[in-house]
């Protein structure tokens, strides 16, 4: 399966607890996004990487939300101190930059997220 | 703000019948959309896509339709199927100076297909 992949695919844990999620995009992406999405919901941007520099980040992204590619390869998506509200589905997302062709961007599974 | 609307939660059609998923935006700085099928648990799967400089284009059983001056899209699917039961999202993107903007999604909408 050459796809996006991430793991864990399901995670619980306690308020207050730090939680890493990875994601491994298509190999040959040099674009790297995440995503949140919860019910009801469309996915809603949270960063992206090019190669391995963060180039944007949302205001959704709080301080205790923190995310790396630090190889330009695979990446991962930390939350410290969960809170109940950061239950959702994390979902990570790859491909080419625009200069390369790639307008389309393919996601992954998803983490689902539940903070008790 | 929501940028891409998707004014229809939900949808029910016959199997073989048309579906007719409708999208809106307001970002006149949109110019390239895409529609996504999810089922749940899973992630976005990518079905179609649109450039601005174009006001159809289709794949299979899939057809988008776009129009810039009403700032609408439409997504067609042709015969309706059982399996195509699942939630649909719009997402558009702007042009800007490092390429393309990161997707804006709209809220979805549930197509159920009953036999």
């Amino acid at each position: 399966d050459t796809g996006v992949s991430q793991n864990p695919r399901h995670k619980i844990t306690k308020r207050g607890q730090n939680v890493t999620f990875r994601c491994d995009p298509i190999s040959e992406h040099n674009r790297l996004y995440w995503y949140r999405q919860t019910l009801g919901q469309g996915p809603e941007f949270l960063t992206y990487f090019q190669n391995e520099a963060q180039l944007e980040k949302s205001r959704l992204l709080s301080d205790r939300f923190s995310a790396e590619r630090p190889k330009g390869s695979f990446s991962t998506l930390e939350i410290q101190r969960t809170e109940q509200g950061d239950s959702a589905m994390y979902l990570c997302a790859s491909s080419l930059s625009p200069t390369r062709g790639g307008n389309t961007i393919y996601f992954g599974e998803g983490s689902w997220l539940t903070v008790v | 703000d929501q940028q891409v609307k998707q004014n229809s939660p939900s949808l029910s059609v016959q199997e073989g019948r048309i579906s007719i998923l409708n999208c809106d935006y307001t970002n006149s700085m949109f110019d390239y959309f895409l529609w996504y099928k999810k089922y749940p648990a899973e992630g976005p799967t990518f079905l179609i896509s649109i450039s601005s400089i174009k006001d159809k284009n289709e794949d299979g059983r899939f057809t988008v339709f776009l129009n810039k001056s009403a700032k609408h899209l439409s997504l067609h699917i042709v015969p309706s199927q059982p399996g195509d039961s699942a939630v649909y999202f719009c997402a558009a993107s702007a042009r800007v100076n490092s390429g393309y903007s990161t997707l804006t999604f709209g809220k979805g909408t549930m197509l159920l297909v009953s036999p």
